[in-house]
C-alpha cells in the first residue's frame, strides 16, 4: 500500500546549524507533499509546501527539494533556532484524493 | 489560528463504553478530517467528510463511526472503546479537495482503561 517513509526520528543540532529531516513515498502518483511542524500539545501546522512540477521552494529560513525520478523529498532548515525545536511531519498526497499519507515524524532539538 | 475546537481535551473512559468526540469549525470549510497519532505511526486518517451528511472511510475506520448533520460539526464515536483505542485524536478541516492547507486542531487525548 502507500507508504512514506521519514528519516531520522529524532535530530539534534547546534543552535545556527543546519537541520534535513527527509521522505521517500511509494506512490509515484503523488504529486503534493506538504511539511508540517508540531509543537508540544497542539495540533500540526503547515510550514511549507511543494508540488510536482516543482524541484524546490523556499521561504527564509526553510527550503524543500523534491526529486520525484528517486520519489525523494526533504525540509532544509538554515540557521536553526530554540524555536524550531518540535516534531516535524512529512506527508504525500495523490491529485484528486482527500487522503494524506503521514511520515512518522522527526523529533529536532535545537541546542542552545 | 483557525477556528477549530476540539472537545473533550481529555477523556479517560472505561472498556466497552461508548465515546463520542466532537469537532467544531467556525472557518465554514466543506472537508473535515479525523486523525489519530500515535507513536512510530505518525498521523493516521480514521474518517473525512466532504459536506454534510457525506462521509466516508480513511484507513484506520474499523471501531469507528462519524456523523456529519451540520457544515460546523464532525461527530467521532467509538460505538465500545477498547485499549487501542487509547490515543490523541485530531481533527482537521481544508477549504478545497486537494493539494491544499489543512488545519489542525489541539488534539483530544483519549485513554481507554
Amino acid at each position: 500500500g502507500e507508504n512514506v517513509e521519514q528519516h531520522p526520528s529524532t535530530l539534534s543540532v547546534q543552535e545556527g546549524d543546519s537541520a534535513v529531516i527527509k521522505c521517500t513515498y511509494s506512490d509515484s502518483a503523488s504529486n503534493y507533499f506538504p511539511w508540517y511542524k508540531q509543537e508540544l500539545g497542539k495540533g500540526p501546522q503547515l510550514i511549507i509546501d511543494i508540488r510536482s512540477n516543482v524541484g524546490e521552494k523556499k521561504d527564509q529560513r526553510i527550503a524543500v527539494t523534491l526529486n520525484k525520478t528517486a520519489k525523494h523529498f526533504s525540509l532544509h532548515i538554515t540557521e536553526t533556532q530554540p524555536e524550531d525545536s518540535a516534531v516535524y511531519f512529512c506527508a504525500a498526497s495523490r491529485g484528486g484524493t482527500y487522503k494524506y499519507i503521514f511520515g512518522t515524524g522527526t523529533r529536532l532539538k535545537v541546542l542552545a | 489560528d483557525a477556528g477549530i475546537t476540539q472537545s473533550p481535551r481529555h477523556k479517560v473512559t472505561e472498556t466497552g463504553t461508548p465515546v463520542t468526540l466532537r469537532c467544531h469549525q467556525t472557518e465554514n470549510h466543506r472537508y473535515m478530517y479525523w486523525y489519530r497519532q500515535d507513536p512510530g505511526h505518525g498521523l493516521r486518517l480514521i474518517h473525512y467528510s466532504y459536506g454534510v451528511k457525506d462521509t466516508d472511510k480513511g484507513e484506520v475506520s474499523d471501531g469507528y463511526s462519524v456523523s456529519r448533520s451540520k457544515t460546523e460539526d464532525f461527530l467521532l464515536t467509538l460505538e465500545s472503546a477498547t485499549s487501542s483505542q487509547t490515543s490523541v485524536y485530531f481533527c482537521a478541516i481544508s477549504e478545497l479537495a486537494r493539494e491544499t492547507e489543512a488545519f489542525f486542531g489541539q488534539g483530544t487525548r483519549l485513554t481507554v482503561v
